[in-house]
């Protein structure tokens, strides 16, 4: 089991904003990095560090953090953003890697 | 630009040893600071994170792992390379490589291959 808890799936109206979050102990002292994957395609990074991306990524994605509770907000979804969004971080014992389970975002 | 591509065999058999090396092309890969991973991803499933290695040769594996896994680095050939022992047919996934970022507070995967389905059989 990941020691980082994500929503199975969500989904936001095209042009809203929407947040994705994951929740993990670790996370209250390591930063989360969050990817993007479209089917049969690799992982992409869109945003890592307290909130950098990646040269490339649109500045519609931002990151953020609260305590144990990392997020991911698109701010004016597009329909290329329909895929699953993976969080990233450090386990509680910081010494290994661990991935959310990832949550399935909608584009309506 | 970097570029990583993963390659080996896409069929092994229960009980042997999978081993997959992956090409970095575009920079080296023994710039120092960076790591260098494998992750692996089921089908329709989420990602799991095996292990990194640094460009040095010091290792670390996914505690769940860490008993089947052997993670190397060939720097005159600008490629690293994943054995994984004693497969299962739940060893049957996609398998991908990527530049490991990981320092201070941070660690993330900033550059990926292609992936690679590797598929456990008699």
């Amino acid at each position: 089991s990941s020691e980082l808890t994500q929503d199975p799936a969500i989904s936001v109206a095209l042009g809203q904003t929407v947040k994705i979050t994951c929740q993990g102990d670790s996370l209250s002292s390591y930063y989360a990095s969050w990817y993007q994957q479209k089917p049969g395609q690799a992982p992409i990074l869109v945003k890592y560090g307290k909130n950098s991306r990646p040269s490339g990524i649109p500045d519609r994605f931002s990151g953020s953090s609260s305590g144990n509770t990392a997020s991911l907000t698109i701010t004016g979804a597009q329909a290329e953003d329909e895929a699953d969004y993976y969080c990233n971080s450090r386990d509680s014992s910081g010494m290994n890697v661990v991935f959310g389970g990832g949550t399935k975002l909608t584009v309506l | 630009q970097l570029q990583l591509q993963e390659s080996g065999p896409g069929l092994v058999k229960p009980s042997e040893t999978l081993s997959l090396t992956c090409t970095v092309s575009g920079g080296s890969i023994s710039r120092s600071g960076h790591y260098w991973g494998w992750i692996r991803q089921s089908p329709g499933k989420g990602l799991e994170w095996i292990g990194s290695i640094y460009y040095s040769g010091s290792t670390y594996y996914n505690p769940s792992l860490k008993s089947r896994v052997t993670i190397s680095v060939d720097t005159s050939k600008n490629q690293f390379s994943l054995k994984l022992s004693s497969v299962t047919a739940a060893d049957t996934t996609v398998y991908y490589c990527a530049r490991h970022e990981q320092y201070q507070l941070l660690t993330h995967f900033d550059y990926w291959g292609q992936g690679i389905l590797v598929t456990v059989s008699s």
